[in-house]
């Protein structure tokens, strides 16, 4: 069964039009839950970890937020260097070092 | 700049042959991945190490045979691949349980 769905799989954004990306979850228990950003390519670049509901993270443009059953990714004015794919991903209980994958967001900012 | 180097970035390869995927961290971590890639899919997760043991085998083929000398190095051992087999093959590093950090990453392509 899926344990991680994003949503949606491709996003088209004029500069500056803000919006979200939506990662569900189905693990109990979170330990955490892990968003990444990856260039084409490229290996994914770490960005956040989040372990709490309620826990929010920012760095530039970017802010991650948790609930009990998803995170979302907001963008907040996207520039054109914002464009690449957004991987999420989620870290069970008792799993050591078992992360469960999502398909990832594509998102292009169109100048 | 990575903490994690991964070579050849490039690889072609036919069916018959025998090549090798090699990775380095920099970061002083005691776990290290090897995850496939493929389009449209989550990331696999193919093998996992800490401290140099092998503690995850996510019944990967025998034609993939993972090395871990020591607790920085890691290999990844190809022969006798199928087409299907062609992908990104993403080493990553880890504090064990924590979040984790991946290289660049090596295409690998089987003709």
């Amino acid at each position: 069964e899926d344990q991680v769905t994003q949503s949606p799989e491709a996003l088209r954004l004029q500069e500056g039009e803000s919006s979200s990306l939506n990662c569900s979850y189905t693990v109990s228990g979170l330990r955490g839950l892990f968003w990444y950003r990856q260039d084409p390519g490229k290996g994914p670049e770490f960005l956040f970890t989040l372990y709490s509901a309620g826990e929010e993270k920012e760095k530039e443009r970017l802010k991650a937020t948790l609930t009990k059953k998803e995170s979302f990714l907001h963008i907040t004015a996207p520039k054109p260097e914002d464009s690449a794919t957004y991987l999420c991903a989620v870290q069970a209980p008792n799993t050591g070092n078992q992360f469960y994958f999502g398909t990832g967001t594509s998102l292009t900012v169109i100048p | 700049e990575t903490g994690v180097t991964q070579t050849p970035r490039h690889l072609v390869m036919g069916m018959t042959n025998k090549k090798s995927l090699k990775c380095e961290q920099h970061l002083g971590h005691n776990a290290m991945y090897w995850y496939k890639q493929s389009a449209k899919k989550p990331l696999e997760l193919m093998f996992v190490y800490n401290f140099k043991e092998q503690t995850e085998n996510n019944s990967v083929p025998s034609r993939f045979s993972p090395e871990c000398p020591n607790s920085s190095h890691l290999f990844l051992h190809l022969h006798t691949l199928q087409p299907e087999d062609s992908a990104l093959y993403l080493c990553a590093s880890s504090q064990r349980g924590n979040t984790i950090y991946f290289g660049e990453g090596s295409w690998l392509t089987v003709v």
